[in-house]
C-alpha cells in the first residue's frame, strides 16, 4: 500500500516565523500535491508538483513556497506564518503526470497548524 | 467558484440503513471520484466513475452520475457505524489536473 507520510501530525508556531512542513511518500510516485482544508470550503490546492524541482501553483499559492529536491520528499513552506494560514494541511501523491485526472490521490493524515 | 457542492451536509442515520450523498458541479469533467475521511485523518479513495459512465459498483458502494445534471451521487447500503465519516467528491475538468473538491457531506451512523 502507498504511505504518506506528514512529519507532524501537530504544529504549534507564532506570526511571522518560517514554517516548515514536511511530506514523503514510499511508491516512487513522480506526482505529488499540498492542500489546506478548511471547514465549508473542502480541500483546496496549493502547490503541486509532477517531477523532482517542478512545481505548478494551485489555487490559493500566496504566502507559501514548495520544495521538492528528491521525488519522494515534498516541502512545503510558510514564509512569514500569518494566523490566516492556521488550517489542516494535506500532503498526497499519485503516480504521474500522465493521466493524472484518473488516478486516484493517495493522502497522508495531515497535520493541523496553529498560527498565533 | 468551480468548487463542488453536496448535499446533504450532514446526515445521521440507524445502522442498518442505507446513505444517499450527492454532489453537484458546473463544469464539464473528466471523471469524478469518491473520498472518505474519517475525523482527524487523511482522505481515502474509496471510487472513480468516468464521464462516459453512468453507474458503478464497488461492494457497498454504488456511484451514479448524470453529465446532463452535472451530479453524482453515493449510496452505501446497510451501513455500519465504521461508516462514520465525511464523504467527498472530486472531479477534473478537461485539460487539467487538478482535481476540485466538494464541500463534504459529515455522516454519523448510530449503532
Amino acid at each position: 500500500d502507498v504511505k504518506v507520510t506528514q512529519s507532524s501530525r501537530y504544529l504549534v508556531k507564532r506570526t511571522g516565523e518560517k514554517v516548515f512542513l514536511e511530506c514523503v511518500q514510499d511508491m516512487d510516485h513522480e506526482n505529488m500535491f499540498w492542500y489546506r482544508q478548511d471547514p465549508g470550503l473542502g480541500l483546496r490546492l496549493i502547490y503541486f508538483s509532477y517531477d523532482v524541482k517542478m512545481k505548478e501553483k494551485g489555487d490559493i499559492p500566496e504566502g507559501y513556497s514548495v520544495s521538492r529536491e528528491k521525488k519522494e520528499r515534498f516541502s512545503l513552506i510558510l514564509e512569514s506564518a500569518s494566523t490566516n494560514q492556521t488550517s489542516m494541511y494535506l500532503c498526497a501523491s499519485s503516480v504521474d503526470r500522465w493521466n493524472v485526472s484518473y488516478q486516484p490521490q493517495h493522502f497522508g493524515d495531515g497535520t493541523r497548524l496553529s498560527i498565533l | 467558484s468551480q468548487q463542488g457542492e453536496e448535499d446533504p451536509q450532514a446526515l445521521s442515520i440507524q445502522e442498518g440503513e442505507n446513505a444517499t450523498m450527492n454532489c453537484s458541479y458546473k463544469t464539464s469533467i473528466n471523471n469524478l471520484q469518491w473520498y472518505r475521511q474519517n475525523s482527524g485523518r487523511g482522505l481515502v479513495h474509496l471510487i472513480l466513475i468516468r464521464s462516459n459512465e453512468r453507474e458503478k459498483h464497488s461492494g457497498r458502494l454504488r456511484v451514479t452520475l448524470d453529465t446532463s445534471k452535472k451530479s453524482s451521487s453515493l449510496l452505501i447500503t446497510a451501513s455500519r457505524a465504521a461508516d462514520t465519516a465525511s464523504y467527498f467528491c472530486a472531479y477534473t475538468t478537461s485539460g487539467t489536473y487538478k482535481y476540485i473538491f466538494g464541500t463534504g457531506t459529515r455522516l454519523k451512523v448510530l449503532a
